[in-house]
């Protein structure tokens, strides 16, 4: 079992929706992560919080928004997406924003009609 | 532009042989270097890690091996079983102001019985 939570693992939205995907981790990490990953490829960085502040957005579109509500807890809200942002949506922890090994969620499949 | 890559997208083992998957990354700055395996339908799972000032570190099965000169970077796995079928990525962390975790293409592992 994965040490880092994800909820919903699937979702299906359409393109005028709103929704958030969950990320929850009791590890003490203080750094945590959103990746998107197409199929068949590697996971590409989105966003990165250091101590609940947000510390990289990776030129994301503004129709997701992170939020970092304490330590533990990662979300991601969902507005007006495009159906090419269906993919799977992981979230990861690591102990610190520095050389450390992440640890991932299985992610959240996420499909937009 | 700057990426970490792989040579081989596939590799087809029998079981009991050692496997070799290699990487090669382009930024000599990157300092730290993580193998994960990714299941199908799960997230990536660390394997093993190495600092920029080792050129080997061991782990159970597996061995990293780092060729800073060339920016090579390897993963050996032991004795091959079934359950080592996955896809593995090497990635590397780069400081750019915000640790930032690039990861290459991936490499499919297929162990034959």
């Amino acid at each position: 079992d994965t040490e880092v939570t994800q909820t919903p693992k699937h979702l299906v939205m359409g393109m005028t929706n709103k929704k958030s995907l969950k990320c929850e981790q009791h590890m003490g990490h203080r750094a945590m992560y959103w990746y998107k990953q197409k199929a068949k490829k590697p996971p590409e960085l989105m966003f990165v919080y250091s101590y609940e502040k947000l510390s990289i957005n990776e030129s994301v579109p503004s129709r997701f928004s992170p939020e970092c509500p304490n330590s533990s807890l990662l979300n991601l809200h969902l507005h007006a997406l495009q159906p090419e942002d269906s993919a799977l949506y992981l979230c990861a922890s690591s102990r610190e924003l520095s050389n450390q090994p992440q640890h991932f969620g299985d992610g959240t499949r996420l499909s937009i009609l | 532009g700057e990426s970490v890559g792989l040579h081989l997208p596939t590799l087809s083992v029998q079981e009991g042989d050692n496997s070799i998957i290699n990487c090669a990354y382009s930024n000599s700055a990157s300092d730290y270097f993580i193998w994960y395996k990714q299941e199908s339908g799960k997230g990536p799972q660390f394997i093993i890690d190495i600092r920029s000032n080792m050129d080997k570190r061991q782990g159970q099965r597996v061995t990293v091996l780092l060729n800073k000169t060339v920016k090579h970077l390897s993963l050996q796995i032991a004795a091959t079983q079934p359950g080592d079928s996955a896809v593995y990525f090497c990635a590397e962390n780069r400081d750019t102001g915000g640790f930032k975790t690039i990861f290459g293409a991936g490499t499919r592992l297929f162990v034959k019985a």
